[in-house]
């Protein structure tokens, strides 16, 4: 079975620019969930989303972060302008049922 | 509202000893808990969980973890460590169906 899928791996970026992050979750699984983790701290929920609608955004800084899961499917992740403190790993996980998520293997975003 | 506070930022253990990894939480309500582990540069894979029944609870590589709720703790244990189990530990709770709240992570490095 395929895992969570996540790119790209790696990005680099200056401050006030944006940037695009894309997970495909294993195949079936309705909710997807998008996560920031900071240098030496635990995953932060960002978003949750049951199928293509949102079930939890109350930690999303929604004036520059922004996600969409058209069809339910895959989900992009967006960050428009940046700011040095959104340096992180952001990790997207998908769950078939409650409580179990499968993580992918994040993508670490540096702005300079 | 829920929090995991993990003590120990950092555990050193040589090879073949057993090791203890400490997490405690606080809840208004009943969670589920979980341990996860992450690789460098690798997303997170979960050893085990607690959902209900029996408080000792195995999981992957060899580790376990018990459940005492009068002392609201889930300290993940495994007899005879190996190089291999050097990473980053998480210990989670969720309230319900829906995110999982992280404690800020123990370092794990087996000596050889």
């Amino acid at each position: 079975e395929a895992g969570v899928a996540q790119s790209p791996r790696y990005k680099i970026i200056e401050k006030r620019q944006s940037v695009a992050f894309w997970c495909n979750p294993i195949s079936g699984h309705a909710t997807l969930y998008w996560y920031q983790q900071i240098l030496g701290q635990g995953p932060k929920l960002l978003i949750q989303f049951q199928n293509n609608g949102v079930v939890d955004d109350s930690q999303l800084p929604k004036d520059r972060f922004s996600a969409e899961r058209l069809k339910g499917v895959d989900s992009t992740l967006k960050i428009q302008p940046a700011k040095l403190e959104d340096s992180a790993v952001y990790l997207c996980a998908s769950s078939p049922a409650h409580n179990e998520q499968f993580f992918g293997p994040g993508t670490r975003l540096t702005v300079l | 509202a829920q929090s995991v506070t993990q003590l120990d930022s950092q555990v050193p253990v040589f090879e073949e000893a057993p090791v203890e990894l400490r997490c405690n939480y606080s809840s208004s309500v009943s969670v589920y808990l979980f341990w996860y582990v992450q690789y460098p540069n690798q997303g997170l894979q979960l050893l085990l969980k607690y959902l209900s029944g029996s408080t000792l609870v195995k999981g992957i590589n060899g580790f376990e973890a018990e459940f005492n709720k009068s002392q609201t703790s889930f300290h993940l244990r495994k007899p005879s460590v190996h190089i291999s189990d050097t990473a980053e530990y998480f210990c989670a709770v969720s309230p319900g169906a829906n995110n999982l709240f992280f404690g800020t992570g123990t370092r794990l490095t087996v000596i050889p």
